[in-house]
C-alpha cells in the first residue's frame, strides 16, 4: 500500500521556469490537498480539491495551478517559478469525511533560483 | 481568522521522563484537532484525532486531550524514547467557513537523549 506518493524528490528550477509537481493515492480518498512548508511560516493552504473534477483555492493559490481529472491524482503546477516559491511542497488526502486523518505524502524540495 | 501556537518551540529530555506538549488556538468552533508528527526530511503521519465531542484519544504511549471552550489540547508522552524524537504539531481546521484545510502550529522540536 503506498499512500500518497510525491515525485520528484527534490527539483532546482531557474526563475521563469514551469514544472509540475506529481501527487498521486491510492487509497481512493475523495479529498486532496497541496501544502508549502516554510521555515518560520509553518504549513499553509495552497489549493484543495473534493472530489474529481473540482478544485478549489486555500491560504496562498497564487503562482499555482491544480486540476483533479482522476481520483488518484492531484498535480500542482508552476506556471513562472519565482524565488518566493522555494519550499518543500507536501501532498495530503483523506476520505471525504471531515472526522478522517490527513495522510501526507514524504514532500518535494523546491529552489527557485 | 484560526491561529494555532505551540509551546514549548524546543524540548530535550532524558530517555524515560513522561512529557506534555502544548497547543492552543483562538477560535474554539473546530469540529476536531489532530496532532501530527513529522520526522527530519519526512512528511507528517497522523497520531491523533480528537472529534470536537470528545475530550481525549489515547494510542500507546501517546494521550491527547481536548478542551474546546478554552481553546487548548495537550500531548501527554509516556514513558519516552529516543525514537519519540521528532518535531510534532497540531493542527485545527480553518474557521469562518472558506477553505477546506487546516491550520497548523509551528511545532514542537522534541529531542529524547538516550
Amino acid at each position: 500500500n503506498a499512500g500518497v506518493t510525491q515525485t520528484p524528490k527534490f527539483q532546482v528550477l531557474k526563475t521563469g521556469q514551469s514544472m509540475t509537481l506529481q501527487c498521486a493515492q491510492d487509497m481512493n480518498h475523495e479529498y486532496m490537498s497541496w501544502y508549502r512548508q516554510d521555515p518560520g511560516m509553518g504549513l499553509r493552504l495552497i489549493h484543495y480539491s473534493v472530489g474529481a473534477g473540482i478544485t478549489d483555492q486555500g491560504e496562498v493559490p497564487n503562482g499555482y495551478n491544480v486540476s483533479r481529472s482522476t481520483t488518484e491524482d492531484f498535480p500542482l503546477r508552476l506556471l513562472s517559478a519565482a524565488p518566493s516559491q522555494t519550499s518543500v511542497y507536501f501532498c495530503a488526502s483523506r476520505p471525504g469525511r471531515y472526522n478522517s486523518p490527513l495522510h501526507f505524502g514524504n514532500g518535494t524540495r523546491l529552489t527557485v533560483t | 481568522k484560526q491561529e494555532v501556537t505551540q509551546i514549548p518551540a524546543a524540548l530535550s529530555v532524558p530517555e524515560g521522563e513522561n512529557l506534555v506538549l502544548n497547543c492552543s488556538f483562538t477560535d474554539s468552533a473546530i469540529y476536531n484537532l489532530q496532532w501530527f508528527r513529522q520526522d527530519p526530511g519526512k512528511g507528517l503521519t497522523s497520531l491523533l484525532l480528537i472529534q470536537s465531542s470528545q475530550r481525549e484519544q489515547t494510542s500507546g504511549r501517546l494521550n491527547a486531550s481536548l478542551d474546546k471552550s478554552s481553546g487548548r489540547s495537550t500531548l501527554y508522552i509516556a514513558a519516552s524514547q529516543p525514537g519519540d524524537s521528532a518535531t510534532y504539531l497540531c493542527a485545527v481546521p480553518f474557521s469562518g467557513g472558506g477553505a477546506d484545510g487546516l491550520t497548523f502550529g509551528k511545532g514542537t522540536h522534541l529531542i529524547i537523549q538516550p
